[in-house]
């Protein structure tokens, strides 16, 4: 079975240009959380999101960051207009439906705004 | 206060030892905890959950949870240089959800 995929592994970006990272949860999975890790610091939650549905944004930032879960295809975080702060490891996480919520990381995307 | 508390360290165990995590958490609604493991530069390893006061044992590893004291640890038993590592408390449930609330983890290094 394959685990939690993320790519691309790392990314650089120049401040003001848009960033992608795409995660596809374990096989079977169908719940998605979003967490990112700034240099030094604890990993903070950003999002859940089911198919079609994101369930609690409450960690994410009010303003460039957006992500979704389409039907088909891998979830997806989009941050905007990058700025250094920006820059960090996002990892992806995944759990089955109706488990007692045992979250799968992937093995994280570091992103680098120059 | 801090929603989930670990001792930053670095904590110091010599090989065989055994290697004791703590962490206290201040919502009192959460309802499962999480101990994960990351070596440096990765990804956040799962290694143990425990939902219910008591113990829980996995080969070398129990989690110890007193939910009334808001407490939770890990046990490393005959500790291995190969568990050197930065292991993270999270708790879930209560007002974060479903999301895992991270303390900022425990660095434990284990020498031979």
């Amino acid at each position: 079975n394959a685990g939690v995929m993320q790519n691309p592994r790392h990314l650089v970006r120049r401040r003001g240009q848009e960033a992608r990272l795409r995660c596809s949860p374990m096989k079977g999975h169908s719940h998605v959380y979003w967490y990112r890790q700034l240099p030094e610091e604890g990993l903070k939650f950003m999002v859940y999101l089911q198919k079609e549905n994101i369930i609690d944004e409450s960690g994410m930032p009010k303003e460039r960051f957006s992500a979704e879960f389409p039907k088909e295809g891998p979830s997806i975080l989009r941050i905007q207009q990058v700025v250094r702060g920006d820059s960090a490891a996002y990892f992806c996480a995944s759990s089955l439906e109706g488990s007692y919520n045992e979250q799968f990381f992937g093995p994280g995307t570091r992103l680098t705004v120059l | 206060q801090k929603e989930v508390e670990q001792n930053s360290g670095p904590l110091s165990v010599p090989e065989g030892a055994i290697a004791s995590l703590n962490c206290t958490y201040s919502d009192r609604g959460s309802q499962s905890f999480f101990w994960y493991r990351q070596y440096s530069g990765k990804s956040p390893e799962l290694i143990m959950f425990i939902y219910s006061n008591g113990d829980k044992e996995d080969g070398r590893f129990t989690a110890q949870l007193n939910k009334a004291s808001q407490y939770v640890s890990l046990l490393i038993r005959d500790s291995q240089p190969s568990d050197s590592a930065t292991y993270l408390c999270a708790p879930s449930g209560g007002n974060s959800g479903y999301a895992l609330n991270f303390g900022k983890g425990t660095s434990l290094l284990v020498t031979p």
